[in-house]
């Protein structure tokens, strides 16, 4: 069965710290590796990584693919308090292009 | 439409009854998907249509449940006998078509509390 587990489950910071997410997978027939944010209700598309170390960034958003280590990271640098979401990674396989999502990583930045 | 729409965007019923969600996905995508999120946990993956065949229907959690996608378009999830299990967030997500490369874009979701 496909596995996606992300770390921390939470994390409390304060704005202008920067914060590392974690996420680790198993699947079969690995295509793709996403990173949503989500704030109230729909996941927002951040990232979707295919290649192993190539870096994608956004702002002061980052991630990078390790498809020897099977994970995946994401960096906010200077973290904001609207960057306070739930960040969830998902990783897309099997013979049907579903997404397996992870529980996700609960980011809460104070001022 | 500018993005995926789902309707109603809360839905309280009771025990028992069936319940129908309806997704409009974004137009021109072929591909369409439903997720549960529960309290707590992750995006649970009930169903994938590709145009109005669904080839994985993998995800769904008991015979209560079905969808449907006519003209490739429009999906609705029917959820029937409801159970307060079933309580949870139902997501909808389209993308271009099912392949490498196709991000998934999510609707609203639709907050359905079974009493």
């Amino acid at each position: 069965e496909d596995k996606v587990v992300q770390s921390p489950l939470s994390l409390v910071v304060h704005e202008g710290d920067t914060v590392t997410l974690n996420c680790s997978y198993e699947v079969t027939n690995f295509r793709s590796l996403l990173w949503y944010k989500q704030e109230k209700k729909a996941p927002t598309f951040l990232f979707m990584l295919t290649s192993s170390g190539i870096e994608k960034k956004s702002g002061r958003l980052s991630s990078i693919l390790d498809k020897k280590e099977l994970s995946s990271i994401l960096n906010i640098t200077a973290t904001q308090t609207g960057d306070s979401a739930i960040y969830l990674c998902a990783v897309e396989g099997g013979s049907n292009y579903k997404l397996t999502f992870g529980k996700g990583t609960l980011l809460t930045v104070n001022p | 439409g500018a993005g995926v729409s789902q309707s109603p965007s809360n839905k309280v019923t009771e025990k028992g009854k069936d319940v129908e969600l309806r997704c409009d996905p974004i137009s021109g995508h072929t591909a369409l998907y439903w997720y549960r999120q529960s309290l707590g946990q992750g995006l649970e993956f009930l169903i994938y249509f590709q145009g109005n065949s669904a080839p994985d229907k993998s995800g769904l959690p008991s015979d209560r449940f079905s969808a449907e996608r006519t003209g490739g378009s429009v999906s609705t999830l029917t959820i029937q006998r409801t159970q307060q299990e079933d309580s949870a967030v139902y997501l909808c997500a389209s993308s271009l078509s099912s392949g490498r490369g196709n991000e998934q874009f999510f609707g609203p979701g639709t907050r359905l509390t079974v009493l």
